[in-house]
């Protein structure tokens, strides 16, 4: 198994640019986060989403977007990226949000930034 | 405000030295996680806790539900043991997101 996989690794965007960050899982978790990490601070929940077909904001939504079209899949959308959201992404799952299955899986990170 | 504090947020040891990591929170959890994050940038958990006590190989980890506190202690430190340590819980109030509060991380660097 892969576990949570994300792509791109590395991107750099002019401001104004937009882009997609990819995340995948083959563990047929229902739950699928996406985190950004800044120096300094403790990763910080973006979106999130408790099943296909539904996303919901965490703590830090503005400037992104998401889409859960398929299980596996969970994307993260900038439409139109800022200095600002210079950052190391993480995308993570879990079976639960509850219980011994609440542990979350994250993938390798996406290193974004915004000139 | 529901916050994660840890101490330290560096520490430097010498191998074979004893580690001990500090978490601490404001409010009610239902449960707190440790997890590791390599010099690559890869997470991985470590632990969940709800109450008492876990061991894993020379990692073991504590948690007071009274005094709002739990600890990682790393015995026989190794040099592989350098990463950043990060403590994260589940606030009881968290409401329907049911969303991890995370620390800022303790980084750990294990001389030879």
């Amino acid at each position: 198994n892969a576990g949570v996989t994300q792509t791109p690794k590395f991107r750099v965007l002019k401001t104004g640019q937009s882009m997609t960050l990819l995340c995948a899982q083959d563990m047929n978790h229902e739950y699928m986060y996406w985190y950004r990490q800044d120096p300094g601070m403790g990763l910080r929940l973006i979106h999130y989403s408790v099943g296909e077909g539904t996303t919901a904001k965490g703590e830090v939504p503005d400037g992104y977007n998401v889409s859960r079209l398929k299980k596996q899949n969970f994307l993260l959308g900038l439409e139109s990226a800022a200095p600002s959201q210079t950052s190391v992404y993480f995308c993570a799952s879990s079976l639960r949000t509850s219980g011994p299955q609440e542990t979350q899986y994250f993938g390798p990170g996406t290193r974004l930034l915004v000139l | 405000k529901n916050e994660v504090e840890q101490s330290p947020q560096n520490l430097t040891a010498q191998e074979g030295e004893f580690i001990t990591i500090n978490c601490s929170y404001s409010v009610g959890i239902s449960a707190l996680h440790w997890l590791q994050q390599h010099p690559g940038g890869g997470i991985v958990s470590l632990f969940m806790l709800s109450s008492g006590k876990k061991k894993h190989g020379r990692l073991i980890a504590t948690i007071n539900i009274q005094e709002k506190h739990s600890s990682l202690h790393i015995t026989a430190s190794h040099p592989r043991d350098s990463a950043v340590y990060i403590c994260a819980v589940r606030f009881l109030l968290s409401g329907s997101a049911r969303q991890l509060t995370f620390g800022s991380g303790t980084q750990l660097t294990v001389l030879p």
